[in-house]
């Protein structure tokens, strides 16, 4: 089953547009998620993490657990925003803890 | 730029060898994973490791295998046995609740 769902798998905005990037997961136990991001020729990385609620490079992501997401938000998009962004949920598994990722989300912001 | 290093970066098989595909880390973490990167797929998990002389089977380790004999070093071989190896494939270690990840090796098996 799968734990994390991205429901797009391209997102394509304007320069100074909002942004939302969705994430679902389904998780039974109390979740740890995260935001990872993979700009051109660069490492995978953390973005943000639920627990720490801060904002970073001026994006948000808040954990709600009614309704099991954990979108990454930010009010306005900038051209260096273009990369692939990844929602991941920390879950454990023989003991210890794996990250759970979902397919991906592709931002492109244009001028 | 250290940290966790991958190599090659780009590495050519025939169809029905095994090959191995290296994984260094200077961050001095127990826990090192390996996952597969295929387009529209995400990130998935082939094996991990905690601790040295032990890891675990992850989503997808059909037709791989590691070795983690030592705490900077976490090898992934694919073999022949797995039906899809040409992909990116990705190493990464952790902390706590961050992970670093290397910059992938792209095997093609031709």
């Amino acid at each position: 089953a799968q734990r994390v769902t991205q429901p797009e798998k391209l997102l394509s905005v304007f320069k100074g547009a909002p942004v939302e990037l969705k994430c679902n997961y389904s998780y039974s136990g109390s979740p740890e998620l995260f935001w990872y991001v993979q700009y051109s020729r660069q490492r995978l990385q953390l973005l943000l993490r639920h627990i720490s609620r801060e904002s970073i490079k001026g994006f948000t992501a808040d954990l709600n657990k009614g309704e099991t997401s954990f979108h990454l938000k930010k009010p306005f998009a900038q051209e260096e925003d273009s990369a692939m962004y990844y929602c991941a949920l920390s879950e454990p598994r023989s003991g210890y803890s794996t990250l759970t990722f979902g397919k991906g989300t592709m931002l492109l912001v244009s001028p | 730029d250290g940290g966790i290093t991958q190599s090659p970066k780009y590495l050519f098989r025939k169809e029905g060898q095994n090959v191995t595909l290296s994984c260094e880390q200077n961050l001095n973490h127990d826990a090192m994973y390996w996952y597969r990167q295929d387009p529209g797929q995400g990130l998935r998990l082939i094996y991990y490791s905690q601790i040295v002389n032990d890891f675990q089977k992850g989503d997808i380790a059909e037709g791989y295998s590691v070795s983690r004999e030592k705490k900077e070093s976490f090898p992934l071989t694919v073999t022949s046995a797995q039906k899809n190896p040409t992909a990116f494939y990705l190493c990464a270690s952790s902390t706590g609740f961050k992970a670093f990840f290397g910059q992938g090796t792209r095997l093609t098996v031709v």
